[in-house]
């Protein structure tokens, strides 16, 4: 079946990094984009980044930009996220989410993510 | 960033009546290609996200015909016909007509 699943998430000081994996399975992963959402404790969801099928688009919130890195292996049906500089306000359940549609010039996500991961949580403390 | 905001936060609900859910965007979502991309998002306790409409009024597959969706600018409303036991849990609503994609605060429907 369809399946995301997160890990490398754990604890982490303050302006320390931090590398997430998501390894997909059960559909055709390098014909989707694919997105990283994440989830404060008791909070609401923020749409971190996105990656194009062949890795020529990315983008970023403005929260995370110059200190995470979006980037995909095709060949391993897998999707990845670096994070560096991290701060306690990174604290959060991350998830990896399946993109079932783009579009505009250059193509952007328009309809969130169709299939979710179980998420990884990220601990920022010292 | 275009703000979505929900309400109410919070929803109690009897079993078997129905539920609605307001959206309402800083900005009118209507892309450049006519098309609305106003999307509603369910997450049960414990869980992570389910997408249950895309495009306004369009369900994701596997979601019940209980659940509806309508609206059109900044306005917005999800409705349940008949509120059952699993549908406890946070809505969100989203917009993806510019990036970055923004997600409401949420509204917990809960069972009275």
């Amino acid at each position: 079946q369809v399946q995301l699943v997160e890990s490398g998430g754990g604890l982490v000081k303050p302006g320390g990094s931090l590398r997430l994996s998501c390894a997909a399975s059960g559909f055709s992963f390098s014909d989707y984009y694919m997105s990283w959402i994440r989830q404060a404790p008791g909070k609401g969801l923020e749409w971190l980044s996105y990656i194009s099928t062949m890795s020529t688009y990315t983008n970023y919130a403005d929260s995370v930009k110059g200190r995470f890195t979006i980037s995909r292996d095709n060949a391993k049906n897998s999707l990845f996220l670096q994070m560096s500089s991290l701060r306690a306000e990174d604290t959060a359940v991350y998830y990896c989410g399946r993109v079932d549609f783009w579009s505009g010039n250059p193509p952007i996500p328009r309809s969130g993510m169709d299939v979710w991961g179980q998420g990884t949580p990220v601990t920022v403390s010292s | 960033d275009i703000v979505m905001t929900q309400s109410p936060l919070s929803l109690p609900v009897t079993l078997g009546q129905p539920a609605s859910f307001s959206c309402r965007s800083s900005q009118r979502l209507v892309y450049s290609d006519r098309s609305t991309y106003l999307s509603w998002f369910q997450q049960r306790p414990g869980q992570s996200p389910r997408r249950l409409i895309y495009k306004v009024s369009n369900r994701d597959s596997g979601v019940p015909d209980r659940f509806s969706g309508s609206g059109s600018g900044t306005d917005f409303t999800l409705k349940i016909s008949r509120v059952e036991a699993e549908d406890v849990g946070v809505y969100y609503c989203m917009q993806g007509t510019q990036w970055p994609g923004t997600f409401g605060q949420g509204t917990k429907l809960e069972i009275k």
